[in-house]
């Protein structure tokens, strides 16, 4: 069975310093994982996928992530944040690619930004 | 190419009641699946919808129930509506063989 966990439900960073939030998965088939953003009443959004290949994962908004098998985690980072990165992040697994069903979602972690 | 649309935004209903909940996904999408996000559960899968044929199946009563029409535009029912079911209910498409979820904006529905 998959799933993921998100550590901190809540992170608070100033405006400009790295922005860390981490999830670890758990997962019997090599899982394919995501990570996506929910503004305020919005629906949620991808910023970036781990399927195959290159570990490093880039995505939008200048977000990334790192795939370590060995620590079974996939943090997501941004070197200098944003005040209009505030929101909600979910770390979500997949074990079937070719579906979109029945993904997995971590329990969110709400990132606020200080001035 | 527009995106997941669902309607209505936004609900209320009364205990008991009935509600249909509508999603259009994005064009060329066949794949459809419903989630519940309420602050309590988190985001929780409700089922997926191909080719009008239910594929997959979370773990929820009944009274939760979907269809897909032809041109991959998809409805789901919540009969016997209780307070529990107040939630944001969220619509994904996605293009056959990819597991990449495209989301709608989700429909906040209120049970009173």
């Amino acid at each position: 069975a998959q799933s993921v966990t998100q550590l901190g439900s809540h992170v608070s960073v100033s405006e400009g310093a790295l922005v860390l939030l981490r999830c670890n998965y758990s997962s019997s088939v090599p899982p394919y994982l995501f990570w996506y953003v929910q503004y305020p009443n919005q629906g949620l959004q991808l910023l970036l996928k781990y399927t195959t290949g290159a570990t490093l994962v880039k995505g939008i908004n200048g977000f990334e992530a790192e795939f370590k098998k060995s620590e079974t985690s996939f943090h997501l980072t941004k070197p200098s944040a944003h005040m209009s990165d505030a929101a909600e992040y979910f770390c979500a697994v997949s074990a079937s690619y070719g579906s979109a069903s029945k993904i997995i979602f971590g329990s969110g972690t709400r990132l606020s930004i200080r001035p | 190419k527009a995106g997941v649309t669902q309607t209505p935004r936004y609900l209320i209903k009364t205990r008991g009641q009935q509600v249909t909940l509508s999603c259009s996904p994005i064009s060329g999408h066949r794949s459809v699946s419903w989630y519940q996000q309420t602050p309590g559960q988190g985001l929780q899968f409700l089922f997926e919808y191909f080719s009008e044929t239910q594929r997959n199946k979370g773990n929820f009563p009944g009274r939760f129930s979907g269809r897909q029409f032809s041109n991959s535009r998809s409805e789901m029912n919540v009969s016997t509506l209780e307070l529990g079911d107040s939630a944001l209910y969220l619509c994904a498409s996605s293009e056959p063989g990819t597991s990449e979820a495209f989301f709608g904006q989700g429909t906040r529905l209120t049970v009173v």
